[in-house]
């Protein structure tokens, strides 16, 4: 079965730019679609983009001057680098795959990444 | 984008009893609407997709209806490692787009 890990920098800085990873086991990522997902603590979701094992992307309007992400198919990995955060940015990021058009299952643990100095 | 209301923002329920969750979509999203369950410190787990469609290995008692702007999720007899929050989420259309969750709690 598929199992996802989220993995990077726990603490970022304001301006900085936020660098995650996700690891994928049990599947190959070619053939899918893989998103990213935060949700503030205390707080609701926030689909952040997708990227195809080819490298297409569809992100956020909200977030997309920000928003890169990438795939590394020989790694089985891909991943989300956002830019210039601020506090607001400071979130529980998962990852997951993107099945059924739009439905996300697996998700990973989770990773809390704070933005502060 | 489509804007997700999910109503009650918080539900008491006794153990044993029926739950009922709303969601409303701002503008249709046909029945492109999924369910996920979120227990605290864990990540949201699938649990209907397609409005009506169990995902694999979710117990009997969860079962969703609706279409169009409307959605139900139905607990039928509330277990204990049921109380957790629930999220609906659309995929009609981008982005795609979360409700804000209603919390079921321990009556």
């Amino acid at each position: 079965q598929v199992q996802m890990q989220e993995s990077g920098p726990g603490l970022v800085k304001p301006s900085e730019t936020l660098s995650l990873t996700c690891s994928v086991s049990g599947d190959s990522i070619s053939g899918s679609f893989w998103t990213w997902i935060r949700q503030p603590p205390g707080k609701g979701l926030e689909w952040i983009g997708y990227i195809y094992y080819t490298g297409s992307t569809n992100y956020n309007p909200s977030l997309k001057s920000r928003v890169t992400m990438s795939v590394d198919t020989s790694k089985n990995q891909f991943s989300l680098n956002l830019r210039s955060v601020t506090a607001a940015d400071t979130a529980v990021y998962y990852c997951a795959r993107r099945i059924n058009g739009g439905v996300f299952d697996p998700w990973g643990q989770g990773t809390l990444v704070t933005v502060s100095s | 984008e489509r804007v997700m209301t999910q109503s009650p923002a918080t539900l008491s329920v006794s153990p044993g009893e029926r739950a009922t969750l709303s969601c409303r979509a701002s503008q249709s999203v046909s029945d492109n609407l999924a369910w996920y369950q979120q227990r605290p410190g864990q990540a949201p787990r699938l649990l209907i997709y397609g409005a009506s469609i169990s995902a694999t290995g979710i117990p009997a008692r969860f079962s969703g209806s609706g279409s169009g702007t409307e959605f139900t999720l139905t607990i039928s007899i509330l277990q204990s490692e049921d109380f957790a929050v629930y999220y609906c989420q659309q995929y009609n259309n981008w982005p795609l787009t979360f409700g804000g969750g209603t919390k079921v709690e321990i009556k």
